[in-house]
């Protein structure tokens, strides 16, 4: 398939370690988060979500930290595999509750 | 299928045409949306449905697109007279719930290349 996105920010990530991939957002009234990943030629996939009331989220090996006070958020994959390869995108429910995602990072798996 | 379908899969018009994209939503979810994603970009929002009220459509970039979905399940999403910053790929998802649940599952997308 072709690739989603030619010109985003990439992170090379040995296999076998760990990735994390960073977001800013800029609306400080959302409350809810999350995190999904698209393979080449894919639509987005939903991992892990979280909401405002909490920093941390844990979910099969990864994990998301939402830190309020500077708008950020950040997604901890554990083990880095060949299949995470992918373009992973963090989104926010912004003005009347529409998922509005941001410009996506591009994780490429080193052997 | 158990997913999100869309038709076709990649479209070809030239620049001047209609052109409509299908969305077959997961079977029983009440919400569905269309996002627009450019090459290297992020999706970026359309339209949204509750069941066959569209209850959002700020993000259509101009009258010349235009979506229903008039029995609440299956959508359409009409382009006309397209032009070449139309061409992008055309994602539908749908969720079970409203709109304020991040949980939504996506078809392949329709890729739309105007010359």
């Amino acid at each position: 398939g072709e690739s989603v996105g030619l010109h985003l920010p990439t992170l090379s990530v040995q296999e076998g370690d760990n990735s994390i991939i960073n977001c800013a957002y800029s609306n400080s009234a959302s409350d809810y988060f999350i995190w999904y990943k698209q393979e080449s030629g894919k639509g987005p996939q939903f991992i892990i979500d979280i909401r405002s009331n909490m920093d941390k989220r844990q979910g099969q090996r990864v994990t998301v930290l939402l830190n309020k006070t500077v708008k950020h958020l950040s997604l901890q994959i554990a083990a880095t595999q060949p299949g995470d390869s992918a373009v992973y995108f963090c989104a926010e429910n912004g003005e009347d509750d529409k998922i509005i995602f941001g410009k996506g990072t591009r994780l490429h798996i080193l052997p | 299928g158990a997913g999100v379908s869309q038709s076709p899969r990649y479209k070809v018009a030239k620049r001047g045409q209609d052109v409509a994209l299908r969305c077959d939503p997961i079977s029983g979810h009440v919400s569905l949306f269309w996002y627009q994603q450019a090459l290297g970009q992020g999706p970026e929002f359309l339209t949204y449905f509750q069941n066959e009220a569209q209850l959002d459509k700020s993000g259509l970039p101009s009258d010349r697109f235009f979506a229903e979905r008039p029995e609440g399940s299956v959508s359409t999403l009409k382009i006309q007279r397209t032009q070449q910053e139309d061409s992008a790929v055309y994602l539908c998802a749908s969720s079970p719930s409203g709109a304020n649940t991040g949980e939504l599952f996506f078809g392949e997308g329709s890729r739309l290349t105007v010359l």
